[in-house]
């Protein structure tokens, strides 16, 4: 069955440090796969996405994502974390000819001072 | 341009009634999907439609629950005789017509919170 892992339920970084969130998926064949973030109450933003090509792709707010078809991951890193960047971090994916996104249980980060 | 929009941000409905969730999707996207954001569970698709057509309702619980999207108006998720276990946040999200590059991306609009007393 398809699936997306994220193995870290919370993760907790100082600010300035650098950030690696994983995201493990399963399908039959590459899907196409996506970051988004939530804020308490807030609904979804799309971070970036990896649909072919170059294996590092870069989003928004100084995100990016390296594929690596091998270990059938999708992580996403940022150098230097700031204060705002404390939300819920969702990766999800879908296999093109449907278009149903497949999650993962999020992974809550928190930042400290 | 207008992004996903969903209403009501808050529902409260008493166990027994009925619950309509209203999406209109961002100008130009022909396509809209629910997902459903239960604690504990993450979030779950539910279906997801074009104009006048369900492509795909696997998500759907097989009973009280269906979903619309007209040829004109917003798509609209109802719920029937609602229970507890119904209460969550529930997502819309659209994404433009098949055949861009653009329609493999979905954009989420805030999401209704409801709450069933």
């Amino acid at each position: 069955a398809q699936s997306v892992t994220q193995p870290d339920i919370h993760i907790t970084v100082s600010e300035g440090a650098s950030l690696e969130l994983r995201c493990n998926y399963s399908y039959g064949a590459t899907p196409y796969l996506f970051w988004y973030v939530q804020s308490p109450g807030q609904g979804l933003q799309l971070l970036l996405k990896y649909f072919s090509g170059d294996t590092l792709v870069q989003g928004i707010k100084g995100f990016e994502a390296e594929f690596k078809r091998s270990q059938s991951s999708f992580n996403l890193r940022k150098p230097s974390v700031h204060w705002s960047d404390a939300a819920e971090y969702f990766c999800a994916a879908h296999a093109g000819n449907n278009r149903k996104l497949i999650w993962g249980l999020g992974t809550s980060l928190a930042v400290n001072p | 341009n207008a992004g996903v929009m969903q209403n009501p941000r808050h529902l409260v409905r008493r166990r027994g009634q009925e619950a309509r969730l209203r999406c209109s999707p961002m100008k130009g996207h022909s396509h809209v999907y629910w997902y459903r954001q239960l604690p504990e569970e993450g979030l779950k698709f539910m279906v997801y439609l074009q104009k006048e057509n369900i492509i795909d309702e696997s998500g759907m619980p097989k009973e009280r629950f269906s979903a619309e999207f007209p040829k004109e108006g917003p798509s609209i998720l109802r719920i029937q005789q609602v229970v507890r276990g119904d209460s969550a946040a529930y997502f819309c999200a659209s994404s433009p017509p098949f055949g861009s590059r653009k329609s493999y991306e979905q954009y989420f609009g805030p999401g209704t919170r409801l709450t069933v007393t």
